[in-house]
């Protein structure tokens, strides 16, 4: 089956702009996890969905915000950007809410968010 | 909350060399420990994961003991091939919350 897909895979804004970033989980799946990765800070938390409700949110500004729809995709959105939202922006979707270990989480391949 | 430090990269090996990528950890309560591998271009896909002390995790030729006493989950392959360049996560979890990941380890592999 198809796994994780995520729109657009590469994108390039100037600072003050907002983005939108899009993220199609694999069929079936009902949660969708998003997580910024760069080369300083690694992997870090954004924000968790499931059944168009925010479960989990890490430590980021409020300029970051999402949303799932019935569908169960999901949109995350930066506002007002700053150089340091340079990143990679990685979703990742599973069957059932939360992080049990059970619940295993796959990943989706990313979009590259250049901000200049 | 946990926490994870791995050995830092970039690790450049030859092919058909031994591999070792050390990683400790903090966490509350008794966690579940996953490594994770994600290949250029692509997003990240779990390689293995043990839940409780002294269970070995393994799948592709890699390997890792849950060892509590020293909190580590070292990851290892006896013969790395080219296939294998990727960079390497750790990550601890315990409770309902998010997979907390070390910072990567990259590893090359040369022919």
């Amino acid at each position: 089956k198809a796994g994780v897909t995520q729109t657009p895979r590469y994108l390039i804004k100037t600072r003050g702009q907002q983005v939108t970033l899009s993220c199609s989980p694999i069929s079936g799946h009902r949660s969708v996890s998003w997580y910024q990765q760069t080369p300083g800070q690694g992997l870090q938390f954004l924000f968790e969905y499931f059944s168009e409700t925010q479960r989990n949110k890490g430590n980021f500004p409020g300029r970051f915000s999402g949303r799932q729809f019935s569908n169960s995709r999901s949109e995350m959105n930066v506002s007002t950007l700053e150089l340091g939202d340079s990143a990679l922006y990685l979703c990742a979707s599973s069957l059932a809410a939360g992080f049990d270990f059970y619940n295993e989480q796959f990943f989706g391949p990313g979009t590259r968010l250049t901000v200049l | 909350g946990n926490s994870v430090t791995q050995m830092e990269g970039p690790v450049t090996l030859s092919e058909e060399a031994f591999l070792t990528i050390n990683c400790t950890y903090t966490a509350t309560g008794y966690p579940s420990l996953f490594w994770y591998v994600q290949y250029p271009g692509e997003g990240l896909q779990l390689l293995l994961k043990a839940t409780k002390a002294d269970d070995k995790g393994s799948n592709k030729g890699f390997e890792a003991t849950y060892r509590k006493e020293t909190t580590s989950f070292h990851l290892e392959k006896g013969s790395v091939q080219v296939s294998d360049s990727a960079v390497y996560f750790c990550a601890p979890h315990s409770g309902n919350t998010p997979l907390v990941f070390g910072k990567g380890t990259r590893l090359s592999v040369i022919a």
